[in-house]
């Protein structure tokens, strides 16, 4: 099993649209959890960490599941500058903090 | 902000040669990684270093060895190259604190011919 799993999609939505992408994660000890964007030919950037309480920014929201080891993010109102593959990424404790990404998910909003 | 600059955007490599890829990033952290992207398998983990001469390996170290000789470079030496050690290879950095995300370099993309 991967350390960490995500859908691959592609995600095909229109403008306007809401969409949800999911990651589990194997290691009950993972610390810290991340999600970021990588467009075609570019390195991922961080888009937002998650926090337990669950956190926004803008039309994105992130959500932790501890419990069920379960990571997720939800983009409101998709933009076509959506368009790009969003990694879910997991940090484990110990030195020098191991970071495992996810394969990505790829999203494509059409006008 | 935070610079990771990785020293070649392109480089071609013939199989046998030994291959240094260099990273520097300049915002005092502690923590860099090397990893590797190919397509459908994502970015996979190579090796990484929390501090100046220290280093863990990752998921796939075969064929490769690390050097953090300075704070600020972190090396990933390739010393026999294969083909199928043809891949993008991202540097990244990060603080010494858990919640702190990576910054990445843009890259270097390396051709095994």
């Amino acid at each position: 099993r991967k350390e960490v799993e995500q859908d691959p999609g592609p995600f095909n939505v229109p403008e306007g649209a809401t969409v949800a992408f999911n990651c589990t994660y194997s290691n009950s000890a993972s610390q810290s959890f991340f999600w970021y964007r990588q467009d075609c030919r570019k390195e991922p950037k961080l888009l937002m960490s998650v926090y337990s309480s669950g956190n926004e920014d803008g039309r994105f929201t992130a959500q932790l599941n501890r419990a069920s080891q379960y990571i997720s993010l939800l983009i409101r109102d998709s933009k076509l500058s959506d368009s790009a593959t969003y990694l879910c990424v997991v940090r484990g404790s110990g030195g020098g903090f191991k970071t495992i990404f996810g394969a990505g998910t790829r999203l494509f909003v059409k006008a | 902000d935070v610079k990771v600059t990785q020293s070649s955007r392109y480089l071609v490599k013939r199989t046998g040669e030994k291959v240094f890829l260099e990273c520097v990033q300049d915002m005092d952290h502690e923590n860099m990684f090397w990893y590797r992207q190919d397509p459908g398998l994502g970015l996979r983990l190579i090796y990484f270093s929390y501090d100046v001469k220290m280093k863990e390996k990752g998921d796939i170290p075969e064929g490769y060895s690390v050097s953090r000789e300075k704070k600020e470079r972190f090396s990933l030496i390739l010393e026999s190259a294969s083909t199928n050690q043809t891949s993008m290879y991202l540097c990244a950095s990060s603080t010494g604190v858990m919640n702190s995300p990576l910054h990445f370099g843009n890259g270097t993309r390396l051709t095994v011919t």
